[in-house]
Order: structure tokens, then C-alpha cells, then sequence
């Protein structure tokens, strides 16, 4: 079955930086693109990025853009979010999740980001 | 930038009813949109996906409606299990995927 597991969370002062890793199982990784949500406590979904199955094209929220890089490797089937130059307002849960025709049909567990001094 | 609105935001019902939520986008986005239930300590759950597709494993009491700017999340008899968030997703601006504010359907 289709699992996808999240890891690298953590608290980390405000300019600091957290690497989030997501392996995949259960699917060919490598010919489906993949996307980061994130929720804030208490507070509704926003999606972060997504990367193209190839890893060519990145997509990023005006929001983390510079500061967020999305990347994968597809020999480990592993999914990755390096978070740089981190604010408090991006203390959430972090999903990373599959899209199938363009909605998203599975979702790792999350791993909890707290951006706090 | 097309933004999805979800109303009401909460929703008082008992075992047994009708719910209906609503998500209405500020333009046209055809039936690019999907449904999803998240429980509290858990990530979403599709339901729906292109305005009407009941997903993988999803009860035939949900079921989705609408087209252009309005859509529509029946549950036709709601269960205990069924109270939780709603959240409504759309694709205009892909792989920019949006989401609406949520919808509470907390048990009355």
C-alpha cells in the first residue's frame, strides 16, 4: 500500500534552518510529482511546493519562496524541504502528499515545524 | 489569484441529518475541485475529487455537486464518524493548488 512517511521536524530559533524528508513506498515514486502543505495550529491548509516527477520544475508559495528549496531523489524514493532563513510564522505541520490528476489522494502523517526563540 | 470561500463555517448537526456545505470560488474553475475531511490529529482524507468523484473507499453518502463558481458537499445521513473539518480544494492555478478556509461540522 501507498505510505509516506515524514521525518526532521523539530523546534528551531527564528533564522534558523530544518531539513523535512519524506520516503515514499507502495508506488513508483519517480512518475508522480509531489507537493509540501503545511497547517498552522488550529488554522486551515496552505500549500507550500510542489516538484515535478523528473525534478525539473520547482513551484513554490510566494510565501517560502527564497527561503524554501524543494527537491527528491528518486533512487530513494525520498522527498525533501530544506527550510532556510525560518520565521514563527512557519511553525505548522508539514505534509508532504501525493497528487493523482491533480488532487491529493495520499498524505504522510505530518511532522510538526515550531519556529520559536 | 482565484480564492475559494467555504460556508458556514461551522456546522451544527445531529446523527441521522442532511448536511450540506458550501465552497464558492471568486471565478470560474469549471469542476476542478475536490473535497476533503480532516479529523483532529490526522491529515486530510480525499473524498471527492473533480466536483464529483467519490474517491477510493468513500461512502455513497457522500457525494459532490456543482459547476463554475458554486459547489456543494451532501452528506445524506450524516454518521458519528463524519464530524470533523471540510475543507474544499481547486486546480486553476496548478501545481498551485488552493485550498478553502475549512468548514467545522461538529455534532449538535
Amino acid at each position: 500500500q501507498v505510505q509516506l512517511v515524514e521525518s526532521g521536524g523539530g523546534v528551531v530559533q527564528p533564522g534558523g534552518s530544518l531539513r523535512l524528508s519524506c520516503v515514499a513506498s507502495g508506488f513508483l515514486f519517480e512518475t508522480h510529482g509531489m507537493h509540501w502543505v503545511r497547517q498552522a495550529p488550529g488554522k486551515g491548509l496552505e500549500w507550500v511546493a510542489y516538484l515535478r516527477h523528473d525534478g525539473d520544475d520547482k513551484f513554490y508559495a510566494d510565501s517560502v519562496k527564497g527561503r524554501f528549496t524543494i527537491s527528491r531523489d528518486n533512487s530513494k524514493n525520498t522527498l525533501s524541504l530544506q527550510m532556510n532563513s525560518l520565521r514563527v510564522e512557519d511553525t505548522a505541520v508539514y505534509y508532504c502528499a501525493r497528487p493523482t490528476q491533480g488532487f491529493l489522494d495520499y498524505w504522510g502523517q505530518g511532522v510538526l515545524v515550531t519556529v520559536s526563540s | 489569484e482565484i480564492v475559494l470561500t467555504q460556508s458556514p463555517a461551522t456546522l451544527s448537526l445531529s446523527p441521522g441529518e442532511r448536511a450540506t456545505l458550501s465552497c464558492r470560488a471568486s471565478q470560474s474553475i469549471g469542476t476542478y475541485l475536490g473535497w476533503y475531511q480532516q479529523k483532529p490529529g490526522q491529515p486530510p482524507r480525499l473524498l471527492i475529487s473533480e466536483t464529483s468523484k467519490r474517491a477510493t473507499g468513500i461512502p455513497a453518502r457522500f457525494s459532490g455537486s456543482g459547476s463554475g463558481t458554486d459547489f456543494t458537499l451532501t452528506i445524506s445521513s450524516l454518521e458519528p464518524e463524519d464530524f470533523a473539518v471540510y475543507y474544499c480544494q481547486q486546480l486553476s492555478n496548478w501545481p498551485a493548488i488552493a485550498f478553502g478556509q475549512g468548514t467545522r461540522l461538529e455534532i449538535k
